[in-house]
């Protein structure tokens, strides 16, 4: 069963134009939600994270909007860039804080 | 600084057959973990462990074993290769603490077939 959801599995997006990616995750007890950034053949890298106490972080183009009641959260990137075109990880941090679960990942495609 | 290295790259196997990959860092982490990734699965957690000497099991570990003999090494063992345990498996490592926004840092990753 997957801890995490993560939707869309892939998105297309005009250069200058805003991606949005969402998860969603039932267990109340994680306290710690990163987003990971993939290139292909490199490790993940965590672009920016957020804690449950806090419902936005923002960093550069990068923002994350957290929603505690609906257990929802969500990575914006605002004017992207082909650059950015990477496969994007949200994530949550257990209650032992021993281990991390990962959503299936989005597939971004940023269009010149 | 290296970071987290992994060997090898790339591995091709034999049904039944045994492996050790390999993970290391240089940054005193004393969190590590291993990772597979799996397409429309995401990452999922196999072990991992909290100082040398510790190891826990995480969402998948079936088929794995792992020990932690020093900080710096954390080796993933299959023990009979089966064609499911094709796949990308990722070390990470990170700053163990409660109160801190951890950051894992992942290696380049095990490209491995088992046929």
């Amino acid at each position: 069963q997957q801890q995490v959801k993560q939707s869309p599995q892939s998105l297309i997006v005009q250069k200058g134009g805003i991606s949005i990616i969402n998860c969603a995750y039932e267990n109340t007890a994680f306290d710690y939600f990163p987003w990971y950034q993939q290139f292909p053949g490199k490790g993940p890298a965590l672009l920016i994270a957020i804690r449950p106490d806090v419902s936005e972080k923002k960093e550069g183009r990068f923002t994350i909007s957290f929603n505690k009641s609906a257990k929802q959260f969500s990575l914006h990137i605002m004017d992207s860039q082909p650059g950015d075109s990477a496969t994007y990880f949200c994530a949550a941090r257990g209650d032992t804080g021993n281990q991390f679960y990962f959503g299936t990942g989005t597939s971004l495609t940023v269009i010149p | 600084n290296a970071g987290v290295t992994q060997t090898p790259k790339f591995q091709v196997l034999k049904t039944g057959q045994s492996m050790t990959l390999q993970c290391a860092q240089d940054m005193n982490h004393e969190y590590m973990s291993w990772y597979r990734q799996d397409p429309g699965m995401g990452l999922r957690l196999i072990h991992y462990s909290v100082g040398a000497g510790i190891t826990d099991q995480g969402e998948v570990p079936n088929g794995y074993n792992v020990s932690r003999s020093t900080t710096e090494d954390f080796p993933l063992r299959l023990l009979s290769a089966a064609p499911s345990q094709t796949s990308v498996y990722f070390c990470a490592s990170s700053y163990r603490g409660f109160s801190t926004n951890e950051k894992l840092f992942f290696g380049s990753g095990t490209q491995l077939s088992v046929l």
